[in-house]
């Protein structure tokens, strides 16, 4: 099985700052991954996958890079509707698909 | 528009069944995997269960094979998850998902609750 971790468990950040969010795989994935955000009582919504691909409706601020078993998410400039949970997730060829614990990003 | 909807849940005793229902709608279902994915109360996302799109294929975790079953309907646009033997660490809010062409998961329901207690 790959485990995910996820750093930090708690972001606190600033409206309009930078947040940098990792995961590491415990075996290589190439680029096998995609994140998630998962806002209050909401279920989770796609952001990223793959190489930094922006899922529908994904704002431009949403950026993702990485591959083998060091992988980013970064929001360029927090906007209030950003804080959240943020979940990766391996989609490499075998079961089971895990996530990562979960990156809470809170505000400062 | 893409749209999944729950439903089946509740409160049942350890040792007990539950069916879950995933309806949807707003894309052609017969050419899609789907999934379904936990999350424990105040926890991380656990994928549970996949089928293929024609049900010839079937992938679940370790903690629930032997126990779970995912079926699906196309003709109904219909996904099932028949849960047996549950346990009080199935207590979940339950998320029906669709997967991309790739292993994750594009769009999903707003998940249905199931909770395991005497």
């Amino acid at each position: 099985e790959i485990v995910m971790t996820q750093s930090p468990a708690t972001l606190s950040v600033s409206l309009g700052e930078r947040a940098t969010l990792s995961c590491r795989a415990s075996q290589t994935i190439g680029s096998n991954v995609a994140w998630y955000q998962q806002r209050p009582g909401q279920a989770p919504r796609l952001l990223i996958y793959g190489e930094s691909i922006r899922a529908t409706g994904i704002p431009a601020r949403f950026s993702g890079s990485g591959s083998g078993t060091e992988f980013t998410l970064t929001i360029s400039s927090l906007q209030s509707e950003d804080f959240a949970v943020y979940y990766c997730q391996h989609f490499d060829n075998w079961p089971p698909w895990t996530f990562g614990q979960g990156t809470k990003v809170e505000i400062k | 528009e893409v749209q999944l909807v729950e439903s089946g849940g509740g409160l049942v005793q350890p040792g007990g069944s539950l069916r879950l229902s995933c309806s949807a709608s707003g894309f052609n279902f017969n050419t899609y995997w789907m999934s379904w994915v936990r999350q424990a109360p105040g926890k991380g996302l656990q994928w549970v269960a996949k089928i293929k799109e024609d049900g010839s294929e079937k992938y679940y975790v370790d903690s629930v094979k032997g126990r779970f079953t995912i079926s699906r309907d196309n003709a109904k646009n219909s996904m099932f998850l028949q849960m047996n033997s549950l346990r009080v660490e199935d207590t979940a809010v339950y998320y029906c998902a669709r997967d991309w062409t790739l292993p994750f998961f594009d769009y999903w329901g707003q998940g249905i609750l199931v909770s395991v207690s005497s």
